[in-house]
């Protein structure tokens, strides 16, 4: 199984900062075939399913705000929110869907200092 | 619009089985496959399985292997996925989402296992 690890656990940032998150994968998830990288991210809130931001390991969704950007290939992925909003707050995830089984980051909590 | 709409919170008894249901509209059901996400109470997303809904091919995460099946009906473009011998573990919500980056989910269906 590719196992996914993110980085921190846990972020707390000030509105208008910068929040990176950090994701590896223990094996590549590049496929050679056409040169994408395997990899999404969710936003997840209390009470509600994840919502996709980012697949593709750097399209954004459609509806997703630019502030939400992926970037990485290979086996390192970061997920960054340029200007943290209140409304920002929330669990975020990574995925492969590179193989099966589909593993999942174990999550980082974003929080407002 | 893309909708997944997924059947109602079960609670079920030790060893029961229980079967959610999620059902498609807005686009071409068997275009693309259906994955099952489930997170415990406070804890992260956990992945299931997943269902080519052309084919009905499936695949299944070994620890889940020979408890849970996937099937569909592709007249009522309608998912299903039967978790059996169920234990206090399996306490959960569990999502379907559709494609392998899960573009849309369904709402959840909280399955209780309690004595």
């Amino acid at each position: 199984d590719i196992v996914m690890t993110q980085s921190p656990d846990s972020l707390a940032m000030s509105l208008g900062e910068r929040a990176t998150i950090s994701c590896k994968s223990s094996q590549i998830v590049l496929h050679s075939s056409n040169n994408k990288n395997y990899l999404a991210w969710y936003q997840q809130k209390p009470g509600q399913p994840p919502k996709l931001l980012i697949y593709w390991a750097s399209t954004r969704e459609s509806g997703v705000p630019d502030r939400f950007s992926g970037s990485g290939s290979g086996t390192d992925f970061t997920l960054t929110i340029s200007s943290l909003q209140a409304e920002d707050v929330a669990v975020y995830y990574c995925q492969q869907y590179y193989g099966i089984p589909y593993t999942f980051g174990q999550g980082t909590k974003l929080e407002i200092k | 619009q893309v909708q997944l709409v997924q059947s109602g919170a079960e609670v079920k008894k030790p060893g029961a089985s229980v079967k959610v249901s999620c059902k498609a509209s807005g686009y071409t059901f068997t275009t693309y496959g259906i994955n099952w996400v489930r997170q415990a109470p406070g804890q992260g997303l956990e992945w299931m399985a997943w269902i080519n809904t052309t084919n009905g091919n499936t695949n299944y995460a070994q620890k889940l292997q020979g408890r849970v099946t996937l099937t569909t009906d592709t007249s009522t473009s309608t998912a299903y996925m039967e978790l059996r011998s169920l234990s206090s573990d399996d306490t959960a919500m569990y999502y379907c989402a559709r494609r392998g980056f899960c573009d849309s989910w369904g709402q959840g269906t909280l399955v209780t296992v309690s004595s």
